[in-house]
Parts: structure tokens; sequence; C-alpha cells
């Protein structure tokens, strides 16, 4: 596709659930990142992987998170147990995996554990 | 580790006029990127402009530009002419040091335009 594209675009579930949130990153980019941003607040790093390297986990918030990725393609974001501090916009962005390239993001999953 | 401050919480600037959203870096590797994204209230990222810590020339990408000044840490965006549509959030983020692939962002200016 032309863009990086998530899904759901909105997940609704009750404290406790888990849940996968998806990205499928550009086509070519090795590099691809998740992040969270809370409602009025900036963006916060949760996880990067490049190419076949382990991945960047130092800003996942606890052992409730976890992702995936398989070679260069899908990656898959887990939240087990959500809590409601979970609430949030998930952003997922992809990028050539050099440090002047810019990340191109996602429109996100927003979402709300009730 | 690296850190952004934005300090203007809101901006506002008139039709056709030019707008300096500011935005200051902290860090202590030599090599570094500044990246300037916008997001409009419908929560995409828009990728506006990169500046590269060893580049020589502000950078520019048609109304947008980055007035660079690294003695001071500061990597401010200019927008000129602006537009209506440029009404949205402005996040700073820099890259660099041992940290190389995450984006460390600011809080972000929210940019109002009126008529």
């Amino acid at each position: 596709g032309a863009g990086v594209s998530q899904s759901p675009s909105n997940k609704v579930t009750e404290k406790g659930k888990d849940v996968e949130l998806r990205c499928d990153p550009i086509s070519g980019h090795t590099a691809l990142y998740w992040y969270r941003q809370r409602l009025g607040q900036g963006l916060e790093f949760l996880i990067y992987f490049q190419g076949n390297s382990a991945p960047d986990k130092s800003g996942l918030p606890s052992d409730r998170f976890s992702a995936e990725r398989t070679g260069e393609s899908v990656s898959t974001l887990t939240i087990q147990r959500t809590q409601q501090e979970d609430s949030a916009v998930y952003l997922c962005a992809s990028s050539r995996g050099l440090p002047n390239q810019p990340q191109h993001f996602g429109d996100g999953t927003r979402l709300s554990i009730l | 580790a690296q850190k952004i401050t934005q300090t203007q919480p809101g901006m506002f600037v008139q039709e056709k006029e030019a707008v300096t959203l500011d935005c200051t870096y902290d860090t202590s590797d030599p090599s570094y990127g500044l990246f300037w994204y916008k997001q409009p209230s419908s929560g995409e990222m828009i990728f506006l402009i990169y500046q590269g810590s060893y580049d020589q020339q502000n950078a520019t990408e048609g109304r947008y530009s980055l007035n660079f000044q690294k003695a001071r840490k500061s990597a401010n965006l200019v927008i000129s002419a602006s537009q209506l549509g440029d009404s949205a959030m402005y996040f700073c983020a820099m890259n660099g040091g041992s940290t190389l692939g995450r984006l460390y962002f600011g809080r972000g200016t929210q940019l109002t335009v009126w008529p």
C-alpha cells in the first residue's frame, strides 16, 4: 500500500481483556516503530524493530505489553489484561531505517478501556 | 538521553502572516536529527521538515523552514504565509546517539490560524 496501515481504527474493550493491534508498514521500510499518545500529550515511544536485529523494547511500560514483527512485514502489538490507563491512541510508523529518514505514521488505533 | 522542549502550548496567527514555533533540545551526542510533524484534528502525523546536526544550512520545504541554532540548541519551525489549513498541533522531535531509531517528542504546540 501507499502508506502505513493500522487496524482496527477503533477498539473498545473491557478492563482485563487482551487486545491485539496490527500495523502494516510501507513496503520496503526496514524499520517499524510503535508509539502511544494519551489525550492531549506528545508521543511516547514503545518499541522499535530494525530488520532482523533484536528489537528495542526499552519503552514498553510493563510486561503486559509485547510486540512481534515477522521479517520486514506486519507487526502486532499485544496488550494483556488491559487497564484503564492503557486507553490511548497507538500509532505505528515505518521508515527506511536511516537516521536522516523521516518516520511515516499510520492513522493509529484508538483504544478505549471501559 | 535526548530531550525536546516546546514551551508554547498554543499560538495564534492571522492568515497570510508568518509564525515561529519554538523548540529547544538537549543532547550530549554530536550526531542527531531534528524533525517537525503536524497533527491535524483528524489525528494523522504528517512529516514536515528535517534538519541534521551537521547540516550547514537551515532546512526549507515550501512554506516551512527550520531556524537551526546549534549553539543555542534550538530548532524553531517558521511557517510563512499561514493558511487556515495550517491550524493543527505541531510536534518537534529528535533522534540520535545510542537510541538512533526512536524519536523523542515534545509536548506540542497548538497553532490556530484565524482569517
